[in-house]
């Protein structure tokens, strides 16, 4: 089946730091990736869509030059977190896409402290 | 516009039981629907999808689901609810079939299951 994979699986930072997350599809090309936040006891929100060699589309509300997201190869999309503040911790979720349908990690939870 | 809500966030059902989990979507065009099924610290898993054709639907680990447009619901169930169930599940419309399209969640049931 198809396998994604998240990096690091939870990560712990300060305030004002940068963290990068990094989501790969392992036995599949993806041209496409979501980036999804869930909030505890929330439902998953879509931030944007990854294009492989092009610029991510984010959603409505999201801001792109806090959450930069690149997409250069067809296996990888990294999303990284710009001057991180305790807002914005979070569960961060990727999803790949394949012929099948949307295959996602399996998270990454951001604590800023 | 698509949306999704689901009815209570919180379900708790015997070991044995009947587990019903209520979905009800709201699509301007003819939806995808899915479900998918998240336990603690882990990723979504599909647990089964209706894009067109017979309208039950069943997938995997013993869940089924049912689209009745006239109700614009897609509730899961499963005849007999085990211990392995307990997870967090989330009802999601799309206006593509989902490999390409954006999902828009529900809020999301927890299941408990008691022995």
């Amino acid at each position: 089946g198809a396998v994604v994979s998240q990096h690091p699986s939870w990560v712990i930072c300060k305030s004002g730091t940068s963290v990068k997350i990094e989501c790969r599809s392992l036995d599949f090309q993806a041209t496409t990736m979501f980036w999804y936040r869930q909030f505890p006891k929330q439902s998953l929100m879509l931030m944007a869509t990854s294009n492989e060699g092009s610029k991510a589309t984010y959603e409505q509300g999201v801001e792109k030059d806090k959450f930069l997201i690149n997409h250069a190869s067809l296996t990888l999309s990294t999303l990284t977190v710009t001057s991180a503040h305790p807002e914005d911790s979070s569960f961060y979720i990727c999803s790949a896409s394949a012929p099948s349908g949307q295959f996602f990690g399996p998270g990454t939870r951001l604590t800023v402290l | 516009a698509q949306s999704v809500t689901q009815l209570g966030s919180h379900v708790s059902v015997s070991e044995g039981a009947l587990v019903l989990l209520r979905c009800n979507y709201s699509s301007s065009v003819p939806p995808y629907l899915f479900w998918y099924v998240q336990y603690p610290n882990q990723g979504l898993q599909l647990l089964l999808k209706y894009t067109t054709g017979a309208t039950l639907v069943k997938g995997i680990n013993g869940f089924e689901a049912e689209f009745k447009k006239s109700e614009t619901s897609f509730h899961l169930t499963k005849p007999s609810a085990h211990m392995s169930d307990a997870a967090e599940y989330f009802c999601a419309v799309s206006d593509y079939e989902g490999s390409q399209g954006n999902l828009i969640f529900g809020k999301g049931t927890k299941l408990s299951v008691k022995p």
